[in-house]
Parts: structure tokens; sequence; C-alpha cells
């Protein structure tokens, strides 16, 4: 059963600081590993897709890379801002067996002006 | 452009009633659309797929009769909730792709709808 676990659980910055965000996953057979953002209360915002032939994609100040053999991805964030303030959730897609998006719990980011 | 909307964005109800949400794609066609639920600190899970013009499929542990699902165009799915109780109380997401991709690909979310069952 794939399971997803971020690292850490919460996390406070002052602005301008870079930082990274930690996602495991159990299973390393999968499609592609996505990083998505969450307000609170809100629905998600998907931020970067990473098929699991590739090894990072980017997007302005973020940067996601996926180490599928070790079952690993790491989200960074250049420059934090107080907008980047939010939940950050990483998933899976499943391949073989139940194929499904799998989601970790989340990291609470909170960027201080 | 691929934009999901729900409604209601939040509902209150007594136990024992039936609450319908909606999950619209409005500026796609989408073939596949998925059913998560949300507990408080909790991961998304995901309850049901599903497909349009045909049943939905139910993930383990996730009851079809008391989860309704109905995917009756392009467009729009709908889930009810029956018969509901408190600890159905939790933030009910949408997703869709569009029909010209494959279900693997980028998945657009609807911005939830918050159920609480008094």
């Amino acid at each position: 059963k794939q399971e997803v676990t971020q690292i850490p659980a919460a996390l406070s910055v002052p602005e301008g600081e870079n930082l990274v965000l930690n996602c495991s996953f159990t299973d390393s057979a999968i499609y592609n590993l996505q990083w998505f953002r969450q307000d609170p209360g809100k629905g998600l915002t998907s931020l970067l897709l990473i098929q699991s032939s590739q090894r990072e994609q980017t997007s302005g100040r973020l940067n996601a890379s996926l180490d599928k053999s070790s079952g690993r991805s790491t989200l960074y964030i250049a420059a934090s801002q107080p907008g980047d303030s939010a939940t950050y959730l990483c998933a899976v897609w499943n391949q073989g067996g139940s194929e499904k998006l799998v989601f970790g719990k989340g990291t609470k980011l909170t960027v201080n002006p | 452009g691929a934009v999901v909307s729900q409604h209601p964005s939040w509902v209150i109800c007594k136990s024992g009633t039936s609450v319908k949400i909606e999950c619209r794609s409005l500026d796609f066609q989408a073939t596949t659309m998925f059913w998560y639920r949300q507990f408080p600190k909790q991961s998304l899970m995901l309850m049901a797929t599903s497909n349009e013009g045909s049943k939905a499929t139910y993930e383990q542990g996730v009851e079809k009769d008391k989860f309704l699902i109905n995917h009756a165009s392009l467009t729009l799915s709908t889930l009810t909730v029956t018969s509901a109780h408190p600890e159905d109380s939790s933030f009910y997401i949408c997703s869709a792709n569009a029909a010209t991709s494959f279900s693997t690909d980028t998945q657009y979310f609807g911005p939830g709808t918050r159920l609480t069952v008094l």
C-alpha cells in the first residue's frame, strides 16, 4: 500500500528565506509526482507535476526534484514571501494495483514578514 | 482555463437528511471526475472515481449506498450524502481532468464543499 509522508508537518520562516519541503513515498511504482498548494478552507492548486521519467521541474521560484528509486521528492522555494503561506501537499499517482492519486498530509508553511 | 467549480461551498444540515454536492468543469469536458474527502489535518482521501455515463468506482471502505455519485454529463458530477450523520462532516473536494488527456495528467481541483452535520 502506497504511503506518502511529508516532513516537516509545519514550518515557520522569515520572509526572504530559501526553504525545502520534503516528501517521501513507499512504493516507487508511480506515474508521476505532483505538488499542490492549499489555502485554508480552499481547494488545491497544482504547482508542479514531475513525470516518473523526469528528475525535476521548475516554475518561477519553485523547483521540485524527484528521485524515484529512493522514493523522495523535494520542493524548493526560493526567496519566500508572506503570500507563499499555505499548506503544501505532495501526491503520487500510484501505478498498478489501485491506480489513484495518493496524498501526504501536507506541510503547513508560514512566511513571516 | 481549466476551472472546476463546486456547489455549495458550505452546507449545514440536520442528521438524517441528504445533501447533494455538485462538481462542474466550466470550460472543458471531463470524462472522469474524482471525489475526495479531507478531515482536519489529514490527507485527502480518494472516495470514488466518477465516469461519465457509467457507474462510479468506489474505494475500499466507502459505502456506495451512502455516497451516491452520478456523472450524467461531461461537465457535471454530483455526490449525494444520504442520511448524513455527524461523522460525515468533512471537506469534500472534486477534481477533473480534460477528456482529451490521460487520467494521470494534471487534475484540476474544485474549491471544496464544507459539510457540517448537526
